[in-house]
């Protein structure tokens, strides 16, 4: 299976603070990559796919980037509603697919 | 607008089985793949499988095979995941989540709220 690893596990930021979130995929996957937001005691919440494209609905702070084994999602100004925790996930091994661990983004 | 509504949470003592259902509404429940994700407490997110609700075949990840059936009833436009012989391992949220474009993208776009199971003797 492809290995997807996130970094940095969490990040403390503050309100209006431009914040990057990294993942590698253990071989290249082309740009079959999603970001997701989650809450506390909710379900996960699609953001970005296809590595850059924006989800309906999503507010346009948030953007992604990459292609092959190296991929970024960008907040570019936190809000108070930001701080949740974000999973990768790629899509290109289908019957394989696999999340990053996540990162957690915390108020500093 | 698209809704995907499950079962509430479960108890259930080690061995036992369990049947969480996903209820959909506000699309043609066929004309989409849904998937099942679980994820233990306080972890990360772990795709099992999906269920291709045209054709009623699953495709199950690996770790997920022998102990987990996905099913449908079309009828009602719901998906169900069963578990048998439980384990305390088995203990996790399960959401079930719509895919983006149908049966081509690989991506989530709409998620269920979740089902907790909970193994415990």
């Amino acid at each position: 299976d492809i290995q997807m690893t996130q970094s940095p596990s969490s990040v403390s930021a503050s309100v209006g603070d431009r914040v990057t979130i990294t993942c590698r995929a253990s071989q290249g996957i082309s740009s079959w990559l999603a970001w997701y937001q989650q809450k506390p005691g909710k379900a996960p919440k699609l953001l970005i796919y296809a590595a850059s494209s924006l989800q309906s609905g999503v507010p346009s702070r948030f953007s992604g980037s990459g292609s092959g084994t190296d991929f970024t999602l960008t907040i570019s100004s936190l809000q108070p509603e930001d701080f949740a925790t974000y999973y990768c996930q790629q899509a290109n091994s289908f019957p394989a697919l696999t999340f990053g661990g996540g990162t957690k983004v915390e108020i500093k | 607008q698209v809704q995907l509504v499950q079962s509430g949470s479960e108890l259930k003592k080690p061995g036992a089985s369990v049947k969480v259902s996903c209820k959909a509404s506000g699309y043609t429940f066929t004309s989409y793949a849904m998937n099942w994700v679980r994820q233990a407490p306080g972890q990360g997110l772990e795709w099992m499988g999906w269920i291709n609700t045209n054709t009623g075949n699953p495709t199950y990840a690996q770790g997920f095979t022998g102990r987990f059936v996905f099913s449908l009833d079309t009828s009602v436009s719901t998906a169900y995941l069963q578990i048998s012989s439980l384990k305390a391992e088995d203990t996790a949220v399960y959401y079930c989540a719509r895919d983006l474009e149908g049966y081509s993208s690989y991506y989530f776009d709409y998620w269920g709220q979740g089902t907790l199971v909970t193994v415990s003797s």
